[in-house]
């Protein structure tokens, strides 16, 4: 079965770090490009970082641009994105996404919750 | 970051047919291909029509889709209840470099 299963989140104060992860299975990982889409409170998605199967092309939102960083590790099959001066407005739950034909995104995680609070 | 234009909104009936409107421009919608997505309560999305008019394996034919120029809609025809969820639109954006979604139609069946 193919499946995503995202780590990490939690509530944080404004300012800090936060390292969010999925562990991928059922699927040759290596060979799929990967998203991260988030979803803040009662609110619609939020496309926010890609990342190609090899790691040679990354590309981020706007919103997130010099704060996130996407990574993946294929001899783990996982994904990850490293979130640096966190705001209020990062707080949301932050899915992992599989890429298919270069842009269906059919398979997702359940989703991890990120706080951003004082 | 610009969002494709849903209806915010929309219902119908049990065996009624509904459309969801999804508009972009020529950097988006007008240059790529346009995918679905449903979202049931509480769950994560799921990819529900892709290639704006095709369907993954396991998605009833109830569901299509169609795009003309900027603009995209998603029909539901034989309309069940199971069928309440968020509907996104999304595809990717030429000027932004990464994709962009719809900012959600919430279907109601009465």
């Amino acid at each position: 079965e193919v499946q995503l299963v995202e780590s990490g989140g939690g509530l944080v104060q404004p300012g800090g770090s936060l390292r969010v992860s999925c562990e991928a299975s059922g699927f040759t990982f290596s060979t799929y490009a990967m998203n991260w889409v988030r979803q803040a409170p009662g609110k619609g998605l939020e496309w926010v970082s890609y990342i190609s199967s090899s790691s040679s092309t990354m590309y981020y939102a706007a919103s997130v641009k010099g704060r996130f960083t996407i990574s993946r590790d294929n001899a783990k099959n996982s994904l990850s994105l490293q979130m640096n001066s966190l705001r209020d407005e990062d707080t949301a739950v932050y899915y992992c996404v599989r890429v298919t034909h270069g842009s269906r995104f059919d398979t997702w995680g359940q989703g991890t919750l990120v706080t951003v609070s004082s | 970051q610009s969002l494709l234009t849903q209806p915010p909104s929309a219902s119908g009936t049990p065996g009624q047919r509904v459309t969801i409107s999804c508009s972009g421009s020529r950097f988006d919608i007008g240059t790529n291909t346009v995918n679905w997505y449903q979202q049931l309560p509480g769950t994560a999305p799921k990819l529900l029509i892709y290639s704006n008019n095709q369907r993954p394996s396991g998605v009833p034919d109830r569901f299509s889709g169609s795009k003309s120029g900027t603009s995209a809609s998603l029909a539901i025809s034989g309309l069940q209840s199971d069928d309440e969820a968020d509907y996104y639109c999304a595809t990717w954006d030429d000027s932004l470099n990464g994709w962009v979604f719809g900012g959600g139609t919430k279907l109601t069946v009465l």
